[in-house]
C-alpha cells in the first residue's frame, strides 16, 4: 500500500532563507508525486509533480522538489522564502491504480518571519 | 472562470439535518472527486467519479451519497447530519482517473453541524 510521510508538522524560517519541507513515501509501484499547497481558508493549489520523468521538478513559485528513489524521499525546496509562502503544503502519492486515488500527507505548516 | 467551483462555501446546520453540497467544473474532465479535510486538516477521499459512474468509494457512511447528473457536475448529499460530520470538503476533477493526472481542486465548503 502507498503512504506519505511528512517529517515536520511545522516549518518556521525567515524571510529570505531558504525552506526545505521533507516528505518521505512509500509505494509498491513507480509512483506519481505531487506537492499541493494550502493558503489559509483557501482551496488546495498544485505546486509540482514528478511522474518519472526528471527527477528534479520545477513548480510554481520558485519550488522545486527531487525524487530520489534510493531515500524513498521528495523534499520541497526553495532558495528564499516569502512571506506569501506562509501556507499548509501537503506531500501526496499516488496509489498507482487506475482510479487517481491520491494519499496526501498530515501536512506541514510553513510559517515565515519578517 | 473558476475552474472548479463549490457551493455554498459554508455551511451550519443543526444535527439531523440534510444538506447537499454542490461541485461543477469546466475544464472538460472526465473524473471527479470528494475529499474530507478534518479539523487536523488531514485529506482523505471519499468518492470518485469517472464519466458519470462511481470507481471509488471508501469506507463512508452510507448517510453520503454523491450524485453526478453530468461529467461536469459531481454533488454531495449527507442526511442525518451528525457531529462528526463537521470538516471541509473538498471537489476536485482531473482528466482521466489516472496515477498521473493532475486533480485540481475546488475551494472546499466548511460544514459545521451544531
Amino acid at each position: 500500500a502507498q503512504s506519505v510521510t511528512q517529517l515536520d508538522s511545522h516549518v518556521s524560517v525567515s524571510e529570505g532563507t531558504p525552506v526545505l519541507l521533507r516528505c518521505n513515501y512509500s509505494s509498491s509501484y513507480s509512483p506519481s508525486l505531487f506537492w499541493y499547497v494550502q493558503h489559509p481558508n483557501k482551496g488546495l493549489q498544485l505546486l509540482l509533480k514528478y511522474t518519472s520523468a526528471a527527477t528534479l521538478v520545477k513548480g510554481i513559485n520558485g519550488f522545486e522538489a527531487e525524487f530520489k528513489k534510493s531515500e524513498t524521499s521528495f523534499h520541497l525546496t526553495k532558495p528564499s522564502a516569502h512571506m506569501s509562502d506562509a501556507a499548509e503544503y501537503f506531500c501526496v502519492v499516488s496509489d498507482g491504480g487506475s482510479q487517481g486515488n491520491l494519499i496526501f500527507g498530515k501536512g506541514t505548516k510553513l510559517s515565515v518571519k519578517p | 472562470d473558476t475552474a472548479v467551483s463549490q457551493t455554498p462555501k459554508y455551511l451550519v446546520t443543526q444535527m439531523g439535518n440534510d444538506k447537499s453540497i454542490k461541485c461543477e467544473q469546466n475544464l472538460g474532465h472526465d473524473t471527479m472527486y470528494w475529499y474530507k479535510q478534518d479539523s487536523k486538516k488531514f485529506l482523505k477521499i471519499m468518492f470518485s467519479y469517472n464519466n458519470k459512474e462511481l470507481i471509488i468509494n471508501e469506507t463512508v457512511p452510507n448517510r453520503f451519497s454523491p450524485k453526478s447528473p453530468d461529467k461536469a457536475h459531481l454533488n454531495l448529499h449527507i442526511n442525518s447530519l451528525e457531529l462528526g460530520d463537521s470538516a471541509v470538503y473538498f471537489c476536485a476533477s482531473s482528466q482521466r482517473a489516472g496515477y498521473t493526472d493532475t486533480q485540481y481542486f475546488g475551494p472546499g465548503t466548511r460544514l459545521t453541524v451544531l
